[in-house]
């Protein structure tokens, strides 16, 4: 079974400023894709970036772009110029490739705090 | 578009009494949709896959006779707490992919529910 790790339960981060949270995954499988989602206090989830493992490429979206190192299972989270309305709950996770029914494992998630 | 309503978004029930949540995927076809439980900050943990016109795919320890999943048509699916108590207390919260959806395609959420046992 494949596990999700992100091992900052909580970050700070200033408001206009760069943070990066992290994310490791265990997988055997070649063939996959990880997602960021954002949870603000409204519980919604929201996704924030994807990436397909094959894609070599990293993905970014305006101030969100990851760090995908699929040799080390890392895939971590940069949001640049940090804004209050970042603050929320990010979670990593992880969808096994083959069809589009699989369902995510999630880490446990990382609270992140803006500072005004 | 791919939007997934889920109602009702909070319940207040009494224990011992069932209570249904639905989820609805409203601007597409999800053959398969996720229910997820998630305690007060705590990460999202799956307890079933509902599958249209088949049978739930539960998780390791979640009582198949306790959460009642039905997913008669291609945009519906529900749960149904049986019995409630108050350890079943949580946020709900379902999702859904698109069926003929890109094998990138993310998960649409619902808004969750939120239900307390007294």
């Amino acid at each position: 079974a494949q596990t999700v790790t992100q091992s900052q339960p909580e970050m700070s981060v200033q408001e206009a400023e760069t943070v990066t949270l992290s994310c490791t995954y265990d997988t055997s499988e070649s063939d996959y894709y990880l997602f960021w989602y954002k949870q603000p206090p409204s519980r919604q989830m929201i996704l924030v970036i994807r990436q397909e493992a094959y894609k070599q490429q990293n993905a970014t979206e305006n101030r969100f772009s990851v760090n995908f190192q699929k040799a080390a299972k890392s895939f971590s989270l940069k949001i640049s110029d940090s804004q209050l309305g970042d603050a929320a709950m990010y979670f990593c996770a992880y969808r096994s490739g083959g069809n589009a029914g699989n369902m995510l494992t999630f880490g446990g998630g990382t609270r992140l705090m803006v500072k005004p | 578009g791919a939007v997934v309503s889920q109602h009702p978004s909070w319940v207040i029930c009494k224990s011992g009494t069932s209570v249904k949540i639905e989820c609805r995927s409203l601007d597409f076809q999800a053959t398969t949709m996720f229910w997820y439980r998630q305690f007060p900050k705590q990460s999202l943990m799956l307890m079933a896959t509902s599958n249209e016109g088949s049978k739930a795919t539960y998780e390791q320890g979640v009582e198949k006779d306790k959460f009642l999943i039905n997913h008669a048509s291609l945009t519906l699916s529900t749960l149904t707490v049986t019995s409630a108590h108050p350890e079943d207390s949580s946020f709900y919260i379902c999702s859904a992919s698109i069926s003929t959806g890109a094998l990138n395609s993310p998960l649409h959420f619902g808004n969750g529910t939120r239900l307390t046992v007294t």
